[in-house]
């Protein structure tokens, strides 16, 4: 099984800062990757697929990139809004693994 | 528009068995992969199993496999997640979700609001 690990796994940032979080796979898995919002009580939402496809509807500040095994997602300006989980998945073969999530709080 | 909605979640005895379901509207659900994902209390998510277009093709987590069973019924736009040999560690919140293309991607798109499985004695 592939193995999806994110880093780090909290964060805290400012309204206005840019943030970067990172996920590596156990094994090449060219872009089959993707990027998911995640809020309290809430459904995750797909952000970017295709390790740098952004998904219909979602704000232009968000971006993902990477190939093989090593991708980033970067959120250019934070709005306050953007303060929840973040969780990465390799779509490359089955299991479809996640990686175990970077929390992203208020500073 | 999209719509997923879980239902058949609750409290469940350890070794017993609970069938979940998840009925889908707005778009042609013969064509697309469909997938469950779970999220124990306080937990990441975890993918469970998907299922393809026609019923044809299904994948198991390790966790789940000769124990669960995903199966969709075409005619009623429905699908169902049949659970037995329940373990503790199954308790979660179990999502039914759609691929984002009906080539599928294994990308998730829309995802119904969750049903929980409490597995308790």
């Amino acid at each position: 099984d592939i193995q999806m690990t994110q880093s780090p796994s909290s964060l805290s940032a400012s309204v206005g800062d840019r943030v970067t979080i990172t996920c590596r796979a156990s094994q090449i898995i060219s872009n089959y990757l993707n990027w998911y919002e995640q809020k309290p009580g809430k459904a995750p939402k797909l952000l970017i697929y295709a390790a740098s496809s952004l998904q219909s509807g979602v704000p232009s500040r968000f971006s993902g990139s990477g190939s093989g095994t090593d991708f980033t997602l970067t959120i250019a300006t934070l709005q306050p809004e953007d303060f929840a989980t973040y969780y990465c998945q390799q779509s490359y073969s089955s299991p479809y693994t996640f990686g175990q999530g970077t929390k992203l709080e208020i500073k | 528009q999209v719509q997923l909605v879980e239902s058949g979640g609750g409290v469940v005895q350890p070794g017993r068995s609970l069938r979940l379901s998840c009925a889908a509207s707005g778009f042609t659900f013969s064509t697309y992969a469909m997938h469950w994902v779970r999220q124990a209390p306080g937990k990441g998510l975890e993918w469970v199993a998907v299922i393809s277009h026609d019923g044809n093709s299904k994948y198991y987590a390790d966790s789940v496999k000769g124990r669960f069973t995903f199966s969709r019924d075409n005619s009623k736009n429905t699908l169902s997640l049949q659970m037995n040999s329940l373990r503790a560690e199954d308790t979660a919140v179990y999502f039914c979700a759609r691929d984002r293309s009906t080539v599928a991607t294994f990308s998730l798109e829309y995802w119904g609001q969750g049903t929980l499985v409490t597995v308790s004695s």
